[in-house]
């Protein structure tokens, strides 16, 4: 059975702060695909990133960085100079490879106050 | 632009009436999702649609139905035997790639249902 675990509920920092928030994974597949979603007041999910398990390569886009670890089963998400924008809540989700949908994790609602 | 156009937004019912969400796309896209959120809690798949007039059951299928009579429309039907309706819906779409596993999820709005 596959699980995602975000066992931050809520962050608070003050605007310009790093954050980083964590995501631990559990699959049997050796194929898999590891998201982040963020979901902003207004309800929709805006896609992030996505990344397969054979490409252990950190990313980096803008403010945004994402550090893949197969060894200790991470996806872990920063933001760099937070603003009040990047104010949501951020879901990271699990599939594999033949899957019909995404197992999500319970999200990290983050507020970045000004 | 394209997008999903979920509808309503909010929607109140009274125990014991079946409702249902509309979710249209424009994206051209193959299959589309329905996805249930409850506060605190991650998303979890009611149904899915790879293609027209075929649809699988997700994870907590039970108490709904849905129907894939067009590519654009995935309506979702709460029935009264969905014994805990009241819940943030979300309907989602994507392009089916050679692995589903990889596709990425284009998201609607989403409706509030709200029981009485």
């Amino acid at each position: 059975a596959q699980k995602v675990t975000q066992a931050q509920t809520e962050i608070s920092v003050v605007e310009k702060e790093d954050v980083t928030l964590d995501c631990v994974y559990e699959t049997r597949d050796t194929t898999y695909y590891l998201f982040w979603y963020k979901q902003p007041p207004s309800g929709e999910l805006v896609f992030l990133i996505r990344r397969n398990s054979f490409d252990e390569q950190n990313e980096i886009s803008g403010r945004y960085s994402w550090n893949f670890q197969k060894s200790t089963s991470s996806f872990n998400f920063t933001i760099t100079a937070s603003q009040v924008v990047d104010s949501a809540v951020y879901f990271c989700a699990l599939s594999y490879l033949g899957a019909d949908g995404l197992t999500f994790g319970k999200g990290t609602h983050l507020i970045i106050q000004p | 632009d394209g997008g999903i156009t979920q509808s309503p937004k909010y929607l109140f019912r009274k125990e014991g009436q079946n409702v249902t969400l509309s979710c249209e796309q424009n994206l051209n896209h193959d299959a589309m999702y329905w996805y249930r959120q409850d506060p605190g809690q991650g998303l979890r798949l009611i149904y899915y649609s790879q293609i027209v007039n075929d649809f699988q059951k997700g994870d907590i299928a039970e108490g709904y139905s849905v129907s894939r009579e067009k590519k654009e429309s995935f309506p979702l039907t709460v029935t009264s035997a969905q014994k805990n309706p009241t819940a943030f819906y979300l309907c989602a779409s994507s392009i089916v790639l050679g692995d589903a596993g990889a596709n990425v999820l284009t998201f609607g709005a989403g409706s509030r249902l709200t029981v009485l």
